[in-house]
């Protein structure tokens, strides 16, 4: 199976800050990879696929770059909606296996 | 509206058993794969199962793997877990979720999920 990780685990950040978050795959899985949104309570929300492509009705301050196995996620301009658990996807196999979380906090 | 509603949650003992359904809503369901998705409390998301539109290919967690079976009945609109000799660190929300895909057709991802229906694995 292939094994998703990501760093930071949680993060402290403040409204108009530029936040990163890193996944990185333990094989090439090209550009197969989602992110999600999630907040508490809430189901996730994908807000990027094919590791760079922003899904209809996400802001543009959300992007999201890399393949093979090392890939980004940009929050440009961290918003007060926008403290969350962001999670990476990869989808290269059949099982669509998770990074473990990064929590944006303020 | 695409809808997702899952149910068959609940408190079960461990070794043994509970199947949830998700009944699908408002798109051709028939159209796309679907799979679970769980959560533990206060946990990451941990991909369960999928199976394709026609339950041609199916696949599982290696930690659910013997022990959960997915299917699916397109004419019910509907999808199914069937969960046997749980264990305590199977307790969590379990989802499903739709996998959607771009216009190309090559790329993949969760486009709508339910609620989930939570499932607690107590003696």
């Amino acid at each position: 199976d292939i094994q998703m990780t990501q760093s930071p685990s949680s993060l402290s950040a403040s409204v108009g800050d530029r936040v990163t978050i890193n996944c990185r795959a333990s094989q090439s899985i090209s550009s197969y990879l989602n992110w999600y949104q999630q907040k508490p309570g809430k189901a996730p929300k994908v807000l990027i696929y094919a590791a760079s492509s922003l899904q209809s009705g996400v802001p543009s301050r959300f992007s999201g770059s890399g393949s093979g196995t090392d890939f980004t996620l940009t929050i440009s301009s961290l918003q007060p909606e926008d403290f969350a658990t962001y999670y990476c996807q990869q989808t290269y196999r059949t099982s669509r296996t998770f990074g473990p979380g990064t929590k944006v906090e303020n | 509206e695409v809808q997702l509603v899952e149910s068959g949650g609940g408190l079960v003992q461990p070794g043994r058993s509970l199947r949830l359904s998700c009944a699908a809503s408002g798109f051709t369901f028939d159209d796309y794969a679907m799979h679970w998705v769980r959560q533990a409390p206060g946990k990451g998301l941990e991909w369960v199962s999928g199976i394709s539109w026609n339950s041609g290919v199916i696949d599982y967690a290696d930690s659910v793997k013997g022990r959960f079976t997915v299917s699916r009945d397109n004419a019910k609109n509907s999808l199914y877990l069937q969960m046997n000799s749980l264990r305590a660190e199977d307790t969590a929300l379990y989802y499903c979720a739709r996998l959607g895909f771009d216009s190309s057709g090559f790329y993949y991802y969760f486009d709508f999920w339910g609620q989930g229906t939570l499932v607690t694995v107590s003696s």
